[in-house]
């Protein structure tokens, strides 16, 4: 079975302040995906990024960076310099890389609120 | 450039009452179609995916079904409102066409808001 946790429910930081976001993931399959989701008050989910777990390196996207560590089954995403439009509901997901019956799933974690505050 | 659609935007139905939800894909072909609930703004689940016309898969028993009746279009339907039927109804679409691609990525419509009271 899979799982991903997102300890942090909510976060609240003031703008410019950096913040990480964490995400553990549990899984049985060798290969798989990992993504990062953005969910702004308007609800629909925008994606961030995939990583695949053969590859370790990290990831920089301007003010965004992911860190993927698979000996300790975490993908934590951290912001920069946050701002106020930063603010949402951030997922993690983990999805098998074959097929079979995980075909195609979507494993979410709970989600964390991130609040950046003026 | 690919585009998903989902109507309504938001619907407010009385307990008993029948459902249809309707999503769209534009921009490609033969897309493996999903629909998620998302309940209390938190926690996305898988309810359906559909590969092809006529081929959905149900991840949960539920009052819902599914149906995809053409190549770019997903329903979700309920013959009954339960009020545990309320909640943020997510469409996502990823490349298909018979196989998948091992990079696949679900990209997600706008959601439709339902209150059943």
């Amino acid at each position: 079975a899979q799982k991903v946790t997102q300890a942090q429910t909510e976060i609240s930081v003031v703008e410019k302040e950096d913040v990480t976001l964490d995400c553990v993931y549990e899984t049985r399959d060798t290969t798989y995906y990992l993504f990062w989701y953005k969910q702004p008050p308007s609800g629909e989910l925008v994606f961030l990024i995939r990583r695949n777990s053969f590859d370790e390196q990290n990831e920089i996207s301007g003010r965004y960076s992911w860190n993927f560590q698979k000996s300790t089954s975490s993908f934590n995403f951290t912001i920069t310099a946050s701002q106020v439009v930063d603010s949402a509901v951030y997922f993690c997901a983990l999805r098998p890389a074959a097929g079979g019956t995980s075909y195609g799933k979507l494993t979410f974690g709970q989600g964390t609120i991130l609040t950046v505050h003026p | 450039s690919q585009t998903i659609h989902q109507w309504p935007a938001t619907l407010v139905q009385p307990v008993g009452s029948p459902l249809s939800l309707e999503c769209t894909v534009e921009g490609t072909s033969n897309p493996n179609l999903y629909w998620y609930r998302q309940a209390a703004g938190r926690g996305l689940q898988l309810l359906f995916y559909s590969v092809g016309i006529g081929q959905i898969s149900s991840e949960v028993p539920q009052n819902l079904s599914a149906s995809r009746p053409q190549d770019r279009q997903f329903i979700l339907s309920s013959k009954k409102l339960l009020l545990s039927d309320s909640g943020f109804y997510l469409c996502a679409w990823s490349l298909g066409g018979g196989f998948t691609p091992p990079q696949e990525t679900q990209y997600f419509g706008p959601g439709t808001r339902l209150l059943v009271l």
